[in-house]
């Protein structure tokens, strides 16, 4: 079975300091999927990347980056300088091939991002 | 960019009654799929859809819940008999030939009363 744990329940920062949000997964499969979403207060699920098992390369995007690590199952987001407009709560997931042939992502409990201006 | 659509953006019913969730779901895809959030929690399965039928569903998937993809565009998701512990925000995805990529709708916030 899949496992996605996101400890922070909530971050608290103030504007332009950089945050971490902390993603460990658990699965058996080699082949899989790692995503990060953003759920602003409106509710719809922002999608901000996906990476496969078999791409470690860390990525960048603007203000944000992500920390892949096979070797301790791991999938951290960083956001620099953050803005008050990052406030969200922010999922991590995993999908596998299940067994009816399709990827069904399996989500973390989120992290409530709060940026204070 | 093509997306997911979902109406209502908000229902409101009273426990007991039939509720139709419905979802476009972006034209050339293959596979759908339902989701609910409770408020405050996480986001959890409940079914895939594929060829007309379902693949795959979750413990949460009980015979009050139904799919149907009643033409070749809309798919839905019907509660039988509501009740309190429904209220969710529930989302519709799809996906077409990249398997793991997944597009969400808005999601429709269900409030049972």
């Amino acid at each position: 079975a899949q496992k996605v744990t996101q400890a922070q329940t909530e971050i608290s920062v103030v504007e332009k300091e950089d945050v971490t949000l902390d993603c460990v997964y658990e699965t058996r499969d080699t082949t899989y999927y790692l995503f990060w979403y953003k759920q602003p207060p409106s509710g719809e699920l922002v999608f901000l990347i996906r990476r496969n098992s078999f791409d470690e390369q860390n990525e960048i995007s603007g203000r944000y980056s992500w920390n892949f690590q096979k070797s301790t199952s791991s999938f951290n987001f960083t956001i620099t300088a953050s803005q008050v407009v990052d406030s969200a709560v922010y999922f991590c997931a995993l999908s596998v091939l299940s067994s009816g042939g399709s990827y069904i992502p399996t989500f973390g409990r989120g992290t409530s991002l709060i940026v204070h201006p | 960019e093509p997306e997911v659509t979902q109406t209502p953006s908000h229902q409101v019913t009273q426990m007991g009654q039939e509720v139709i969730l419905r979802c476009v779901p972006i034209s050339n895809h293959l596979y759908f799929y339902w989701y609910r959030q409770i408020l405050g929690q996480k986001v959890e399965f409940l079914v895939s859809f594929y060829n007309n039928e379902i693949s795959e569903k979750s413990e949460i998937f009980d015979d009050q819940f139904s799919v149907e993809r009643p033409d070749g565009s809309n798919f839905t998701l019907k509660i039988r008999s509501t009740k309190l512990e429904d209220s969710a925000m529930y989302f519709c995805a799809s996906f077409g030939t990249v398997p793991y990529e997944q597009y969400f709708g808005p999601g429709t916030r269900l409030t049972v009363t």
